[in-house]
C-alpha cells in the first residue's frame, strides 16, 4: 500500500513569490492534515480536513496561506507571497475515520525562501 | 495552549544499551503517540496508546501511558545504529488536535 505522497520534496524560491505544495493521502483515509515543522521542533498543525471540509484551520495564517481539498482526496497548500520566515518543512499526513486518530506522514516538502 | 516537554533533549548512548525517554504535559491526554523521524523524512508512527497505565510493545520498543494521564514513556532495549533519529511524542486531549513535543534526539555510538 502506498503511503502519503508529497511533492515537490524540495523547493527554493525568492521572497514575495508564490509556492504550492501537493499531497496525496493514503487511499481510503478521509482525514488529511498539513503540518509545519521548523528546524529542531515538532510538527505544528496548520489545517485539518475531514473529506473536503476544513474542520480546523485556526492555526493557518490566512493572510498568506490557503489550502484546498476539492474532491476530498488530494490537497494543495499555497503560500502567497512567501516570506523568509516561511522556510521550514511542510508535512502532510492522513488518517482513517473521522476525528483525530493516529496519522501517517509523508516525506515532507522542504521550503527555502531566499 | 497545550505544550509537551520531552526529556532528555538529546542523548548519546553506546550500541547495545537500553534507552529511556519521557514526555510530560500540563494537561490530561486520552491518547499518546510516539513517532521516529530520520533526517529528511517524515515522522513514522511507532506506538499508539489509548488507556491510562497501558503498556504496549513494538519489537524492542515499549511505551507506557502514564497513570496520571499527563505523561508517557518510551523505552528502547539493546539499541542498534538504526535507532538513531529524533523521537517525538504526540498527545491528544478529548476533542482536541494532537500536540507534538520538541523531540528527543538519539545518537548511538558503535
Amino acid at each position: 500500500e502506498a503511503g502519503v505522497v508529497q511533492s515537490p520534496r524540495y523547493k527554493i524560491i525568492e521572497k514575495k513569490q508564490p509556492v504550492a505544495f501537493w499531497c496525496n493521502p493514503i487511499s481510503g483515509h478521509n482525514t488529511l492534515y498539513w503540518y509545519l515543522q521548523n528546524l529542531g521542533q515538532g510538527p505544528e498543525l496548520l489545517i485539518r480536513y475531514e473529506n473536503e471540509e476544513a474542520v480546523d484551520d485556526s492555526q493557518l495564517p490566512k493572510d498568506r496561506f490557503s489550502a484546498e481539498r476539492l474532491k476530498g482526496v488530494d490537497s494543495t497548500l499555497k503560500i502567497q507571497p512567501a516570506e523568509l520566515g516561511d522556510s521550514a518543512v511542510y508535512l502532510c499526513a492522513s488518517s482513517f475515520g473521522q476525528g483525530n486518530t493516529e496519522a501517517f506522514f509523508g516525506q515532507g516538502t522542504r521550503l527555502t525562501v531566499v | 495552549g497545550q505544550q509537551l516537554n520531552q526529556s532528555p533533549q538529546s542523548m548519546f548512548i553506546q550500541e547495545g544499551e537500553d534507552v529511556s525517554m519521557n514526555c510530560t504535559s500540563s494537561s490530561i491526554f486520552n491518547t499518546w503517540l510516539w513517532y521516529k523521524q530520520d533526517p529528511g523524512e517524515g515522522p513514522v508512527l511507532l506506538i499508539a496508546l489509548y488507556k491510562a497505565g497501558e503498556l504496549t510493545s513494538n519489537g524492542r520498543l515499549t511505551a507506557q501511558f502514564g497513570i496520571t494521564r499527563k505523561d508517557s514513556f518510551l523505552n528502547i532495549s539493546a539499541s542498534i545504529p538504526s535507532d538513531v533519529g529524533i523521537y517525538f511524542c504526540a498527545g491528544r486531549a478529548l476533542g482536541q488536535n494532537f500536540v507534538f513535543g520538541p523531540g528527543t534526539r538519539l545518537s548511538v555510538l558503535p
